[in-house]
C-alpha cells in the first residue's frame, strides 16, 4: 500500500523560513494537501492541490510539489505556527493516505 | 455556519460494532462528498472512509474494507459510519469531515470527534 513519509520534527526560530517535507513514490503525480493542528483543535487546511491556498490562511504558509517530494514552507514563522502538520496524498489509485504528522516547534 | 457533530462512539468489546453518525448543518448536505478520518491515541491521521455525493459510491482504507459501511441520508443531513468485527486497533477518535468547497478529497471542514474504545 502506499505510504507518504514526514519527519517526526522540525524546529525554527521565529521569523525564519520553516520547510516540511512529505515523501513518497511518485508523489508529485498525485495531489498533496497540508494540515495544521493544534492541542485540542480540529485540523485545519492550509494547503490544497499541492500548491493553492484556502482563504483565510496566511500568505506565509506555501506549498510545492515535485518529484517523490511534497514540501510545505512558512516563511517568516510565528510563534502562533507551532503545531503538529500533517501531508495527504490523493489520486484516484491509492484513495487518501496521511503522512505521519511533523511537530514544528518555534524556538 | 458549518457544523458538523459526530455521536455514537463508546466502549465496545473486541469482535463488536458500533455505529457512528454525523449530524450537520450550514450546507447543502447533498452537494458534497463526505468523509470519516480516526486518530488512534498517540498516532496521526488516519482515513477511514468516504462517500460520494449521491451515496452511490463508498470508498474505504484497506484497514476497514470488508467490515465497514458508509451510508448518508441526504434527507436528513446525515452521515453515518458502521464498523463491525472491532479490535483494539479500532481504538480512536473518530472524526466527520466535509470536503472543502475548492478542493475534492480535501478535508475543508471537521467535527470535534466521537471517541471509539475497544476493550474487554
Amino acid at each position: 500500500s502506499y505510504e507518504v513519509t514526514q519527519p517526526p520534527s522540525v524546529s525554527v526560530s521565529p521569523g525564519q523560513t520553516a520547510t516540511i517535507t512529505c515523501s513518497g513514490n511518485n508523489l508529485g503525480d498525485k495531489y498533496t494537501y497540508w494540515y495544521q493542528r493544534k492541542p485540542d483543535q480540529s485540523p485545519v487546511l492550509i494547503i490544497f492541490h499541492d500548491t493553492k491556498r484556502p482563504s483565510g490562511i496566511p500568505e506565509r504558509f506555501s506549498g510545492s510539489s515535485s518529484g517523490n517530494t511534497a514540501t510545505l514552507t512558512i516563511s517568516g514563522t510565528q510563534a502562533v505556527d507551532e503545531a503538529d502538520y500533517y501531508c495527504q496524498a490523493w489520486d484516484t489509485n491509492i484513495d487518501v493516505v496521511f503522512g505521519g504528522g511533523t511537530k514544528l516547534t518555534v524556538l | 455556519q458549518v457544523q458538523l457533530v459526530e455521536s455514537g462512539g463508546g466502549l465496545v468489546k473486541p469482535g463488536g460494532s458500533v455505529r457512528l453518525s454525523c449530524a450537520t448543518s450550514g450546507f447543502t448536505f447533498s452537494d458534497y462528498h463526505m468523509n470519516w478520518i480516526r486518530q488512534a491515541p498517540g498516532k496521526g491521521l488516519e482515513w477511514v472512509s468516504s462517500i460520494s455525493r449521491s451515496g452511490e459510491t463508498p470508498f474505504y482504507a484497506d484497514s476497514v474494507r470488508g467490515r465497514s459501511t458508509i451510508s448518508r441520508d441526504n434527507a436528513k443531513n446525515s452521515l453515518f459510519l458502521q464498523v463491525d468485527s472491532l479490535t483494539a486497533e479500532d481504538t480512536a477518535v473518530y472524526y466527520c469531515a466535509r470536503d472543502h468547497e475548492d478542493a475534492n478529497w480535501g478535508f475543508g471542514y471537521w467535527g470535534q470527534g466521537t471517541v471509539v474504545t475497544v476493550s474487554s
